[in-house]
């Protein structure tokens, strides 16, 4: 059974740009979330989609967005990039009660 | 909203010890997890534990739930041990994180 594959690993990107990272949760999941991990702020929620609707939201300016596809891929997306979006970006999958299962990351680095 | 506190935030091992990693949550909670974040970022699932006690090799986990703290036990370390240690509990749709445990263990 494959895991959560996030792509890309790695990001280098100009400040003022956008960028959008994509997250493929595990096969029958339909929960999909995400979460910023900086050095200063710990792990931090951002959103999570279900069945394609955005169900929860965390305290992150508008800058910020997502969306999940009919097969519940997930994609997010940070528009107009600041220094401080700087960081590991993780998605989960969950279904029910079973956990949740993580990918391995996009590390975006603004410069 | 759920606070949860993990403690020590740093723990030094000699390899081969036996180490003990807390977390204290401030509300009742349906499950709980803890992982274990590798050099490369990835979080790694070791347990699963709503109640009671898990063991898996030479790790293991017990949650009270009625008294709001879970425990993971690591014996025997090695090196590959080090790292960050995280436990979680899911509140309305997301997980709450505690602030992590960073364990190394040196030859």
């Amino acid at each position: 059974k494959a895991g959560v594959t996030q792509t890309p690993r790695y990001l280098i990107k100009t400040r003022g740009q956008q960028v959008t990272l994509s997250c493929s949760p595990i096969s029958g999941h339909r929960s999909v979330s995400w979460y910023q991990q900086t050095p200063g702020q710990g792990l931090q929620f951002l959103f999570e989609y279900f069945s394609e609707t955005q169900r929860n939201k965390g305290n992150f300016p508008g800058r910020f967005s997502g969306r999940q596809f009919s097969n519940s891929r997930s994609e997010m997306n940070v528009s107009t990039l600041e220094l401080g979006d700087s960081a590991l970006y993780l998605c989960a999958s969950s279904e029910g009660l079973a956990g949740y299962t993580f990918g391995s990351g996009t590390r975006l680095t603004v410069v | 909203g759920i606070q949860v506190e993990q403690s020590p935030p740093d723990l030094i091992l000699q390899e081969g010890a036996n180490s003990t990693l807390r977390c204290n949550f401030s509300d009742s909670v349906n499950n709980l997890q803890w992982f274990h974040q590798n050099p490369w970022g990835q979080l790694i699932n070791l347990f699963y534990i709503p109640s009671g006690t898990k063991q898996n090799g030479r790790l293991s986990a017990t949650t009270v739930a009625t008294e709001r703290y879970s425990l993971l036990y690591i014996s025997s370390s090695q090196t590959t041990d080090s790292g960050v240690y995280f436990c979680a509990v899911p509140n309305t749709g997301k997980l709450i994180f505690g602030q992590g445990t960073t364990l190394q263990v040196k030859p």
